[in-house]
């Protein structure tokens, strides 16, 4: 089976913009997961969701929202980029997701590492 | 806050030693999950331990587990270069990651 594929890799934007990041999951996983990974916070959950429902979610402000389509791939969206945005994002999935109670393997992207200047 | 927290921060052994790291938690859990991250990348599944064991072994990787501390640890024996990265522990529904402990092993 294919991995977890993040697009795009690496991202450059300026303060106020807004950014779209894209996830592929693994075959037949219905749960995907995003992560914001920065050097001071480690890692941080931002949402979780399991067909095209979002399921759970983080900390985080309004300007990070996403979805996720029939098929499982899933998007996140950051609005009013800042610059403390500036962070590699994972996401992550699974079978069952929080459904498994913790239960399960999270299969991890190789990550979208987004700077905003 | 369900969130791991691992121990130390950062660890530097030599080829060949064991390295040990901790991970605290402070709520009860189900189980808890330990993975490796090498630099910049994603995070690999290492393994899985319920809260009805105590010790799990995966290879050169022993896991610990103290419901009555809320602590696990984390041994890898004879080390090697490629063990490399950040170790992170993980609870409840696998969203709660701690800080990571980042392990360098010099050849």
């Amino acid at each position: 089976k294919a991995g977890v594929t993040q697009t795009p890799r690496y991202l450059i934007k300026t303060r106020g913009q807004q950014v779209t990041l894209s996830c592929s999951p693994i075959s037949g996983h219905r749960s995907v997961s995003w992560y914001q990974q920065t050097p001071g916070q480690g890692l941080q959950f931002l949402f979780e969701y399991f067909s095209e429902t979002q399921r759970n979610k983080g900390n985080f402000p309004g300007r990070f929202s996403g979805r996720q389509f029939s098929n499982s791939r899933s998007e996140m969206n950051v609005s009013t980029l800042e610059l403390g945005d500036s962070a590699l994002y994972l996401c992550a999935s699974s079978t069952m997701g929080s459904l498994a109670g913790g239960q399960e393997t999270q299969y991890f992207g190789p990550g979208t590492r987004l700077l905003v200047l | 806050s369900q969130q791991g927290e691992e121990d130390p921060q950062a660890l530097s052994i030599q080829e060949g030693e064991n390295a040990t790291m901790n991970c605290s938690y402070k709520t009860s859990i189900n189980n808890l999950q330990w993975y490796r991250q090498n630099s910049g990348r994603g995070l690999v599944h290492l393994i899985l331990i319920r809260s009805n064991e105590r010790e799990k072994h995966s290879g050169r990787l022993r896991v610990t587990l103290d419901t009555s501390k809320k602590s696990s640890s984390l041994l890898i024996t004879a080390s090697r270069a490629a063990d490399t990265a950040s170790y992170f522990c993980a609870t409840g529904n696998q969203f709660y990651f701690g800080t990571g402990t980042s392990l360098t092993v010099i050849p």
